[in-house]
Order: structure tokens, then sequence, then C-alpha cells
């Protein structure tokens, strides 16, 4: 059981967008501005690609955005292209602990 | 460019103890940054275990605790993760990576993961 809810999947076609949201709560993401989003392929080590919330690490493209509401962050990836299918997890500050997301699977259709 | 490299056993006893290292490259672990492990179990998600500062100032996740050791070796670039008294619900994919801590409160680089499969 992870401590921060994710949608299973989520997809959409090449050129779309979509968002994932990532639900704790105040003791977690509503809590802290300390966020972040990682992106996995499979086989490979994830890559960190939002931190603090709404923060891009330089090399992530602008497509990729991060927001939050409350207990609720979400990530919406903008003009999905091939390489975007992946899993994508949320994790967040908690104070004495660190706490991940469940992981939500992104096809491209 | 940081790299994180786990490895060790690939499968572990039931009761036994669970010994992995990280090998770093692109950085030295003793000029700062924490150093931590984290797992993905099937069906569970990940989790964070613990966390090493090059100080030796160490963090631990609460439910794992009592259980966990993490130590490093400066001189290799290395560090540690021990984990006593597993049972099945250890098996996992085991990651090390590279934590800012204060600094933003995130992974910024992760090794690959090694499989760890606890059974008889």
């Amino acid at each position: 059981q992870s401590a921060l809810t994710q949608p299973p999947s989520a997809s959409g076609s090449p050129g779309q967008s979509v968002t994932i949201s990532c639900t704790g709560t105040s003791s977690d993401v509503g809590g802290y501005n300390y966020v972040s989003w990682y992106q996995h392929h499979p086989g490979k080590a994830p890559k960190l690609i939002i931190y603090e919330v709404t923060k891009r690490p330089s090399g992530v493209p602008d497509r990729f955005s991060g927001s939050k509401s409350g207990n609720t962050a979400s990530l919406t990836v903008s003009g999905l292209q091939a390489e975007d299918e992946a899993d994508y997890f949320c994790s967040s500050h908690a104070g004495s602990n660190y706490v991940f997301g469940s992981g939500t699977k992104v096809t491209v259709l | 460019q940081v790299q994180l490299q786990e490895s060790g056993p690939g499968l572990v006893k039931p009761s036994e103890t669970l010994s992995l290292t990280c090998t770093v490259s692109g950085y030295s672990i003793s000029s700062g940054y924490y150093w931590s492990w984290i797992r993905q179990s099937p069906g569970k998600g990940l989790e964070w275990i613990a966390t090493i500062f090059h100080s030796g100032t160490t963090y631990f996740n609460p439910s794992l605790k009592s259980r966990v050791t993490i130590s490093e070796d400066t001189s290799k670039n290395q560090f540690s993760l021990r984990l006593s008294s597993v049972t099945a619900a250890d098996t996992a994919v085991y990651h090390c990576a590279r934590y800012t801590g204060g600094n933003g409160f995130y992974f910024d680089y992760w090794g690959r993961g090694t499989l760890v499969t606890v059974s008889s």
C-alpha cells in the first residue's frame, strides 16, 4: 500500500496532454512544497523530472509541468511524444519520513 | 555525470541478512549530498529505506529502522545497506539514489536497481 495515491494508468495520443494526480495528506503533499516527480522506463534508472512541485531540472523539456492544490499534486505532460511512454511516480517529503506514490503507467496511443 | 550502480546477491534466504552495495561514479560521496536506499516491491510501490550523510549521520524509515544498517566507504566511493531478518515481504527491486536533503528534498540521481528475492 503506497502512501500517495496515483491512478494506475493514463493515456493519450501523440500531441495530446495527459495529467496524473498524486493524492496524499496534510502530513506530506499538503504540508510541504517538496513534491517531486520521476519518469521510469523499465530497466533504466528513474529520472527526476519535477522537484519542489513546479521546478524542472536542466535538460527536462518544458512539456513537463507540475502543480499542487491542497493534498493533491499533479504532473501534466503536454504534446505527448512516443518516448514519454513510461511509468511516472510522485514523492513527497513527510517530516521524518519520505513517501512515494503507487506509480502511473502512461501509454502513448 | 553522476552514476550509481547497485550490486549484491540476488537471492537471500528467509531470516538471513540482505547486503547491497552502491558504487558511485562522477561524484565523491564525501563531497556532500545524502545517499539513500529505496525499494520497490510488487504490489506495494516504492518505499524509502534509509539515508546517510557523508558525515555519517543516518536516517531511517521508522517501519524498517530496527532491521536496517546503512554505511559508507569513502575510500571506495560506495555506500551499503544491510537488512536483517528478511522475509518474503522484503523481495523487491532495491535502488540507490543521491538525495538533496534540505535543499529541495528530492532524489536527483538513481541507480537502475537490483532485484533481491527472499526465498529458501
